[in-house]
């Protein structure tokens, strides 16, 4: 089975622009997570998405939005880019996600270069 | 509210020796814990999970983790380190009524030969 796959692996952008970051979960996943880490701040939950719909959802400003297809792939989009944003973009899947055993199976992620 | 703290940014051993991270947790109900791995340039791996049972866990890589519900921790450990043990390494704890799973800040285990 193919794992996670993120698209694009490093994406340099400038203040002010827009960013769409793509996830792919592993087949069958129905579950996607988004997190952003940074070395000051660790991983921080942005939001998660179960058949297309938001399920939970972490303290991030509404410049941060994502969304899920009927393949369970998923889109996270950064409108506005602060250079704050220059972070790397972790995104994982699972099955069903929210249940209490259930691991996440984590892609490469993407690095984001704000300039 | 739910927290996970890594109290340690980096933690030294040296190869052979014993090793453990530490971590303690804040979450309403249940704690369902978990242990993961960061190798540089990669993804986190899943190392553990506490969920219920018996309070020492065994996971990949001959890592195990004690929960201590008394206090709030769940520390990771290894009896014997290896160079190859060098990463960065993450708690995490689960909200059991909304499913939320929150990263602690990571702690980076450095084992020299």
């Amino acid at each position: 089975k193919a794992g996670v796959t993120q698209t694009p692996r490093y994406l340099i952008k400038t203040r002010g622009q827009q960013v769409t970051l793509s996830c792919s979960p592993i087949s069958g996943h129905r579950s996607v997570s988004w997190y952003q880490q940074t070395p000051g701040q660790g991983l921080q939950f942005l939001f998660e998405y179960f058949s297309e719909t938001q399920r939970n959802k972490g303290n991030f400003p509404g410049r941060f939005s994502g969304r899920q297809f009927s393949n369970s792939r998923s889109e996270m989009n950064v409108s506005t880019l602060e250079l704050g944003d220059s972070a790397l973009y972790l995104c994982a899947s699972s099955p069903w996600g929210g249940a209490t055993n259930e691991k996440l199976f984590f892609g490469s992620g993407t690095q984001l270069s704000v300039l | 509210a739910q927290s996970v703290a890594q109290p340690e940014d980096q933690v030294n051993v040296a190869e052979g020796n014993p090793l453990t991270v530490k971590c303690t947790y804040s979450v309403s109900g249940n704690p369902y814990l978990f242990w993961y791995v960061q190798y540089p340039n990669r993804g986190l791996q899943f190392l553990l999970k506490y969920i219920t049972g018996d309070n020492l866990v065994k996971g990949s890589y001959g890592f195990e983790a004690e929960f201590n519900k008394s206090q709030t921790s769940f520390h990771l450990k290894k009896p014997s380190a290896l160079v190859s043990d060098s990463a960065l390494y993450f708690c995490a704890v689960r909200n059991g009524n909304t499913g939320k799973l929150i990263f602690g800040q990571g702690t980076t285990l450095q084992v020299k030969p």
